[in-house]
């Protein structure tokens, strides 16, 4: 059973850079054409798909967020990162990491979430 | 605003058949994957594809699809299947994208 799990500041400065890890147990993060994606949910709305990186580091980010976001991965501890950068209060939110989109579309295990407040 | 469009609410009677619908033009070229999410909790896949469900998962859910619309079905709607539901699929840019989900309610 995969098990994903986040970690990282829970408040951030505005402007500053917000930084999440995931980490990965139950399976590894190189598992052939496994993909790994952060998506965020802002208090009471709806799921926004931030961007994947899979083991080789190939990443696609949703185009809103691209120029802020970048997603890496580290193999050798089985973890996966997200930082985005300038961040505003908009950026305020509770955020998953999952395992997805696979060959079905599908994001099959997520993390229970971190909240990320941005404020001074 | 999200490309896959959900009503954002949905009641249905213990026992009965609700359906759940997502409209979006990418599903003429795309399926959907659904999403349960209870307060306080992640996301938990429930359905992909044509009728694939992760294990553990009942199969009184059941999808379909015609044209722009994407349909979660419920038959025999349980009262732990009071949850919001999103789908999920890719927009026209074939970026990922969920609907706004649907919060349905068993009374």
């Amino acid at each position: 059973q995969v098990q994903l799990q986040e970690s990282g500041p829970g408040l951030v400065t505005p402007s500053q850079t917000l930084s999440l890890t995931c980490s990965v147990s139950g399976g590894s993060i190189n598992s052939g054409g496994s993909y790994w994606s952060w998506i965020r949910q802002h208090t009471g709305k709806g799921l926004e798909w931030i961007g994947y990186i899979n083991y080789s580091g190939n990443t696609y980010y949703n185009p809103s967020l691209k120029s802020r976001v970048t997603i890496s991965v580290d193999t050798s501890k089985n973890q996966f990162s997200l930082k985005v950068n300038s961040v505003t209060a908009a950026d305020t939110a509770r955020y998953y990491c999952a395992r997805g989109p696979g060959d079905g579309g599908d994001f099959d295990y997520w993390g229970q979430g971190t909240l990320v407040t941005v404020s001074s | 605003s999200s490309e896959l469009t959900q009503d954002p609410t949905v009641s249905v009677a213990l026992g009965q058949t609700v359906r759940i619908t997502c409209q979006g033009d990418s599903f003429r070229s795309y399926l959907a994957s659904w999403y349960q999410q209870k307060p306080g909790q992640a996301p938990v896949l429930v359905i992909y594809g044509r009728n694939n469900r992760p294990s553990g998962i009942p199969d009184r859910f059941s999808v379909s699809s015609s044209g722009n619309t994407a349909s979660l079905t419920i038959t025999g709607a349980q009262a732990e299947d009071e949850a919001d539901y999103y789908c999920n699929s890719r927009d026209s840019s074939a970026n990922w994208v969920f609907g706004g989900g649907t919060k349905l309610t068993v009374l």
